[in-house]
């Protein structure tokens, strides 16, 4: 069964550029949720979708994050612009939207602001 | 903050011995779940133990839960190299279906 699947794995780009990430869930999962990991910060929730609509974006840190899912079967995490503080790794979770329900993770997006 | 947190931050141990990890939580919980983060990949789910029991095993995996002191343990026995990774706990806010994670604590088993 193919998992959640994420791209690009790496990601590369100058301060100021648009970055755009994707994630694709698991087949018949009802939410997704985006995460950003760093040394500093350890695991962080950023916004969460059930049936396609975001229900909580607390922890987009800024404007300049934005997160659509058009349909079950994808989502995208937009930066814009990009600055150096977004280099991180980011992390594309579902689940079947149930409680007590384990998420399942993508292998994430390496992200690097120069 | 409803963010857990593993103790010890780091740990280092021989291979077969067996290893154990802490984690403490802040508020009530519906149940609490432990994942595994190979470097490099992402997380893995490991065992999910609700709030009305106390213990739980999965192979070599035995998780405590004391909800009267928020907090659970994760043992792993006969532990191998191939265990080397980061822990994490995770709790669930009531009602929802979103999880917090703990900073991790990162496991070396040195062969």
């Amino acid at each position: 069964d193919a998992g959640v699947i994420q791209s690009p794995r790496h990601e590369v780009t100058e301060m100021g550029q648009e970055v755009t990430l994707r994630c694709k869930p698991i087949s018949g999962h009802n939410s997704l949720f985006w995460y950003r990991q760093t040394m500093m910060r350890g695991l962080e929730l950023l916004i969460y979708f059930n049936n396609n609509v975001p229900i909580d974006d607390s922890g987009m840190p800024e404007d300049r994050f934005s997160a659509k899912m058009p349909n079950a079967s994808f989502s995208t995490l937009k930066i814009q612009p990009s600055e150096p503080r977004d280099s991180a790794v980011y992390f594309c979770a579902s689940s079947p939207g149930r409680s007590n329900q384990p998420q399942h993770f993508g292998d994430g997006t390496r992200l690097s602001i120069l | 903050s409803q963010q857990g947190e593993e103790d010890p931050q780091a740990l280092s141990i021989q291979e077969g011995e067996n290893a154990t990890m802490n984690c403490s939580y802040k508020t009530s919980i519906n149940n609490l779940q432990w994942y595994r983060q190979n470097s490099g990949r992402g997380l893995v789910h490991l065992i999910l133990i609700r709030s009305n029991e106390r213990e739980k095993h999965s192979g070599r995996l035995r998780v405590t839960l004391d909800t009267s002191k928020k907090s659970s343990s994760l043992l792993i026995t006969a532990s191998r190299a191939a265990d080397t990774a980061s822990y994490f706990c995770a709790t669930d806010a009531a009602g929802a279906n979103n999880l917090f994670f703990g900073t991790g604590t990162r496991l070396t088993v040195i062969p």
